[in-house]
């Protein structure tokens, strides 16, 4: 069964980058599509985008001008990067699996990392 | 761009059938996954393609979508039932969406 692990980029200083990694347990990085969602304090969840193995990839179009999301098949990792942050990206983040493309669903989540800005 | 709603919240009884809508204009024609996450932890994907139901989920969870609404039924609602619930909409012309999410309280 694959595991997802998120990086810890704890602080980020307002206007700056923020970067985080997922790390995916075994070749699964291969398969699959790849995907971030968020969730500010206290709401729900926001999709942010996602990723395949050869780096097509499609974002939310609400935070598009800002988001990158690429994937290292190498280091088994995919990446998001979100410029120019502001507290209202304060939130915690996850990377999850998507399963069958086709359907668009997440069966595989990690446990979330918690980005402040401030 | 593509919405869907969800009641804020949803009471049930122990025992007893719980639903959870979530809509949207012309839902039936795309596809639902539903997630329940509880305090502290990530969503759990416990419907998806509508109706399906992935192993390890109990059988009293179930979906439906047609028209312009999805539903999630607990029948036999326990208390480990409680939490937020997320219904998830995609298709590949407006990609992926999510409810603004229901508490389910178990009185």
């Amino acid at each position: 069964q694959v595991q997802l692990q998120e990086s810890d980029p704890g602080l980020v200083m307002p206007s700056e980058t923020l970067s985080l990694t997922c790390s995916v347990s075994g070749d699964f990085i291969r398969t699959d599509y790849w995907t971030w969602i968020r969730q500010p304090p206290g709401k729900g969840l926001e999709w942010i985008g996602f990723i395949n193995y050869s780096g097509y990839a499609n974002y939310n179009p609400s935070l598009k001008n800002r988001v990158t999301i690429s994937v290292d098949t190498s280091k088994g990792q995919f990446s998001l990067r979100l410029t120019s942050v502001t507290a209202a990206d304060t939130a915690v983040y996850f990377c999850a699996k998507v399963s069958e493309y086709f359907y668009f669903y997440m069966d595989v989540w990690g446990k979330g990392t918690t980005v402040t800005v401030s | 761009s593509y919405e869907v709603t969800q009641p804020p919240s949803v009471s049930v009884s122990p025992g007893q059938p719980a639903s959870i809508t979530c809509s949207g204009k012309k839902l039936g024609e795309k596809y639902v996954s539903w997630y329940q996450q509880k305090p502290g932890q990530s969503p759990l994907l416990v419907v998806y393609r509508d109706t399906k139901r992935p192993s390890g989920i109990p059988e009293r969870f179930s979906g439906s979508n047609s028209g312009d609404a999805a539903t999630l039924t607990i029948s036999g609602t326990q208390a480990m039932d409680e939490a937020d619930y997320y219904c998830q909409a995609w298709d590949s012309s407006t990609i992926v969406v999510f409810g603004g999410g229901t508490k389910l309280t178990v009185l």
